[in-house]
């Protein structure tokens, strides 16, 4: 089975833009979650998605969206970059039964 | 306001010891741990569970016991091994059956094993 993968693995925006990412859960997951990686605050939640539907959200402002598309695929937008939004931004699917699996992420900068 | 701890950044141990991760949590309506083993350039990668209705969950070389009164858990790796080095999160939900989606992290502990 093919692992969760992300795209693009690596990014660079100036402040001020936008910025979507990609990622495609493992097959047959329909539960994707995105997290935030950072040295300073580790990972945190930014929101999760279950059948094209947001299930959970973590305390990021409205800059970070999300959506899921019926094939499960799920992409994350950031508008208006800061400087403090560069991270690793890591996706995770899971089927409901034991851990998330995480993909490899995308390195975000913002100059 | 960190609901979930890792007190130590770091944690050096020799080939074939016993390696013990800590964790602590804040939150009694935590029903589910996780920990997580991350390299450098990859994803976290799920190691093992354990439910707060026991108080161990062994998995070959890797054993997590959980002491819900003191809101404290452990992760022990027996014998440790040098492709062991890497950080180490702890991880918690609120529910277990629900949503897995929504995890909460400790800010993760370096393990290095030395040959």
């Amino acid at each position: 089975k093919a692992g969760v993968t992300q795209t693009p693995r690596y990014l660079i925006k100036t402040r001020g833009q936008q910025v979507t990412l990609s990622c495609s859960p493992i097959s047959g997951h329909r539960s994707v979650s995105w997290y935030q990686q950072t040295p300073g605050q580790g990972l945190q939640f930014l929101f999760e998605y279950f059948s094209e539907t947001q299930r959970n959200k973590g305390n990021f402002p409205g800059r970070f969206s999300g959506r899921q598309f019926s094939n499960s695929r799920s992409e994350m937008n950031v508008s208006t970059l800061e400087l403090g939004d560069s991270a690793l931004y890591l996706c995770a699917s899971s089927s409901g039964v034991g851990g998330q699996y995480f993909g490899p992420g995308t390195r975000l900068t913002v100059t | 306001d960190q609901q979930v701890k890792q007190n130590s950044p770091s944690l050096s141990v020799q080939e074939g010891r016993i390696s013990i991760l800590n964790c602590d949590y804040t939150n009694s309506m935590f029903d589910y741990f996780l920990w997580y083993k991350k390299y450098p350039a990859e994803g976290p990668t799920f190691l093992i569970s354990i439910s707060s209705i026991k108080d161990k969950n062994e998995d070959g070389r890797f054993t997590v016991f959980l002491n819900k009164s003191a809101k404290h858990l452990s992760l022990h790796i027996v014998p440790s091994q040098p492709g062991d080095s890497a950080v180490y999160f702890c991880a918690a939900l609120p529910g277990y059956g629900g949503s897995q989606g929504n995890l909460i992290f400790g800010k993760g502990t370096k393990l290095s094993v030395k040959p």
